[in-house]
């Protein structure tokens, strides 16, 4: 699975929007842009996934660029519950095992 | 999506004793994972398992550990004989559909926080 590189940590207003960004420079035609994120020491929770197209869900959206070579999470309106480790991660098709870096560390300061 | 459940949530053990920590499933899932966390570190996989086969496995997960489905419910890792570095945040994860590009991804449980002392 491509590298991933992310900030280690941001900062953002509560009610404002959160935004994630994330190089995959060397991301594979196959694979996939998958975010998850950790609220403290709890387990990995999945957000959303995308390819080349923007996707949106319930709790974010994904915006991937033409190239394919980075992409951005954007929560659109961040509450304090936000707070959490995110992760971005390139996975190909298959069943492998996610390969986790260290994420950014996102506070939502009240 | 259902994730999976694990118990127990916390487990304090002697050093050179065998753990046994349990992934309980909401359904029928048939492909799972185990991931450790070692306080203050990156989530680190170990294992995958389906259709009651090691599917892959990391250079981490070596002769101490093991991984069954011993009433084809319950899914298990075993350590056989815990190291103090041991002591970690083990998770489960399970997925519904393994190699489908695009569908591949994972539901993690709570996990365990296992201490070795």
């Amino acid at each position: 699975d491509a590298k991933t590189t992310q900030p280690p940590s941001m900062d953002c207003a509560e009610g404002r929007a959160a935004n994630l960004p994330c190089n995959h420079s060397t991301i594979s035609g196959n694979e996939y842009v998958y975010w998850y994120r950790q609220i403290h020491s709890q387990g990995p929770q999945y957000i959303i996934h995308g390819l080349k197209n923007n996707e949106t869900n319930e709790m974010a959206s994904l915006i991937i660029t033409e190239d394919r070579k980075s992409s951005t999470l954007i929560l659109p309106h961040a509450t304090l519950r936000d707070t959490a480790v995110y992760y971005c991660i390139a996975q190909g098709g298959g069943a492998d095992g996610l390969t986790f870096g260290k994420g950014t560390h996102l506070i939502i300061q009240p | 999506e259902p994730e999976v459940t694990q118990t127990p949530s916390h487990q304090v053990t002697q050093m050179g004793q065998e753990v046994i920590l349990r992934c309980v499933p909401i359904s029928n899932h048939l492909y799972f994972y185990w991931y450790r966390q070692i306080l203050g570190q990156k989530v680190e996989f170990l294992v995958s398992f389906y259709n009651n086969e090691i599917s892959e496995k990391s250079e981490i997960f070596d002769d101490q550990f093991s991984v069954e489905r011993p009433d084809g419910s319950n899914f298990t890792l075993k350590i056989r004989s815990t190291k103090l570095e041991d002591s970690a945040m083990y998770f489960c994860a399970r997925t519904d559909h393994p190699g489908l590009a695009g569908q591949e991804t994972q539901y993690f449980g709570p996990g365990t926080r296992l201490l070795v002392l």
